[in-house]
């Protein structure tokens, strides 16, 4: 079955503590991609990556870093989380960056 | 910077009455895209429009492009408590790989 599986799905921690949120799609798509949702400001860019150690700035990167080390896996770092990253995470992944995309199922994060 | 912009933010509609929701982007786009995400779950493709003018149907829902392609348009007609949710639309700029999702409009299902 294709699909894109985001890791954990919720997670409370605490300032600075670094956390990883891990994604991974078998459908062998080139492109993938990291937003966050926020109330009122729909979906927002923070990184994209084309293909495999091929990554890219979005709308909104401080704060995070991503690594694609491996076409399967784009997992999404945050090195000293702050309140401000809390917000609900979703991972999309796409044949390329031209097509529609599959969505992960999410990861609400709380920081406190 | 691009700007994609949603109206109604929030649609309330009577079960069986028709709607639509409107999407506009400050700048001319190379396609765009529309999305659905249920209460608590993610967003999940619909549609992709790319020329100038094209208009798509999905059973009841109805999709199209402005003749600009700056602006986009979903209409779902006789409404159902399963149409609740968020559409997102997300515009691609003409220059470059860019996808950006306008606010969303979220629909409640009178029955």
């Amino acid at each position: 079955e294709a699909q894109v599986t985001q890791n954990p799905r919720y997670l409370i921690t605490v300032t600075g503590k670094k956390l990883t949120v891990t994604c991974s799609q078998n459908m062998n798509h080139e492109y993938m991609s990291w937003y966050r949702q926020d109330p009122g400001l729909g979906l927002r860019q923070i990184y994209y990556s084309m293909n495999v150690e091929v990554t890219d700035k979005g709308d909104v990167p401080e704060g995070y870093k991503v690594s694609r080390k491996e076409k399967r896996n784009f997992p999404l770092i945050l090195e000293s989380p702050s309140p401000n990253q809390t917000s609900l995470y979703f991972c999309a992944t796409g044949v390329s960056a031209n097509y529609g995309y599959t969505f992960g199922s999410g990861t609400r994060l709380t920081v406190v | 910077g691009q700007q994609v912009m949603q109206i109604p933010q929030y649609q309330h509609v009577q079960e069986g009455e028709d709607f639509t929701t409107y999407c506009n982007s400050s700048t001319t786009l190379s396609n765009i895209q529309w999305y659905k995400q249920r209460p608590g779950g993610h967003p999940v493709f619909l549609i992709q429009l790319v020329k100038s003018g094209e208009v798509k149907k999905q059973k009841r829902l109805t999709f199209q492009f402005g003749e600009a392609k700056k602006n986009s348009s979903l209409h779902i007609t006789a409404t159902q408590t399963t149409d609740v949710g968020t559409y997102f639309c997300a515009g691609r700029a003409a220059a470059g790989n860019k996808l950006t999702f306008g606010g969303g409009t979220r629909v409640l299902v009178k029955p």
